[in-house]
């Protein structure tokens, strides 16, 4: 069974700061990898999307990289702003399923940025 | 409509009562899937349609919880006898049947609280 696992829980730094968030699997068959943004009640924000082939994604100040062999992903966000305040979600498609939406999620990581 | 709508986004029961949480997909989505997020985890896939028919039920917990499709737009997820165990966000996600996989649009959740 897939597990995902995110570190830190949660992260608090200055405005400015560049930050790395981790997300680890468990089963290094997936099909893609995805990074969400989730605000407090809200749903979720799709980020970057990360094929299995692919090694990063970016978009702005975000930058996915993905090593799949050891299961490993991390979101790097430059320049931080307290706008990018924020629960951050990891998830992943399992390869050989047929339902592509069956997304398996991290816990997720509460970032705050203080000004 | 412009995105996914849930309906209601809060719902508080008592123990014991049935409830029904609706999803409006965005227009044009052929698949549609609900999820589970209790507080402080990340989302748990529930159920996935595809048109009016459930390719994929293996995430109902038990069978308090059903979900209906019934002209492949509009999805009612219901819950009987519900617990205080049920208490989460519920969201739900649409995709065009034919799209990367992942490439979901969440919507806002409906809140249920079981007192």
């Amino acid at each position: 069974k897939q597990e995902v696992t995110q570190i830190p829980a949660a992260l608090s730094v200055p405005e400015g700061e560049n930050l790395v968030l981790n997300c680890s699997f468990t089963d290094s068959a997936i099909y893609n990898l995805q990074w969400f943004r989730q605000d407090p009640g809200k749903g979720l924000t799709s980020l970057l999307l990360i094929q299995s082939s692919q090694r990063e994604q970016t978009s702005g100040r975000l930058n996915a990289s993905l090593d799949k062999s050891s299961g490993r992903s991390t979101l790097y966000i430059a320049a931080s702003q307290p706008g990018d305040s924020a629960t951050y979600l990891c998830a992943v498609i399992n390869a050989g399923g047929t339902s592509y939406g069956k997304l398996t999620f991290g816990q997720g990581t509460i970032l705050t940025v203080h000004p | 409509g412009a995105g996914v709508s849930q309906t209601p986004s809060n719902k508080v029961t008592e123990k014991g009562k049935y409830v029904e949480l609706r999803c409006d997909p965005i227009s044009g989505h052929t698949a549609l899937y609900w999820y589970r997020q209790s507080l402080g985890q990340g989302p748990e896939f529930l159920i996935y349609f595809q048109g009016t028919g459930a390719a994929d039920d293996s995430g109902l917990p038990n069978d308090r919880f059903f979900a209906v499709r019934p002209e492949g737009s509009v999805s009612t997820l219901k819950i009987q006898r519900t617990e205080r165990g049920d208490s989460a966000v519920y969201l739900c996600a649409s995709s065009l049947g034919n799209s990367l996989p992942g490439e979901l649009f969440f919507g806002e959740g409906s809140r249920l609280t079981v007192l």
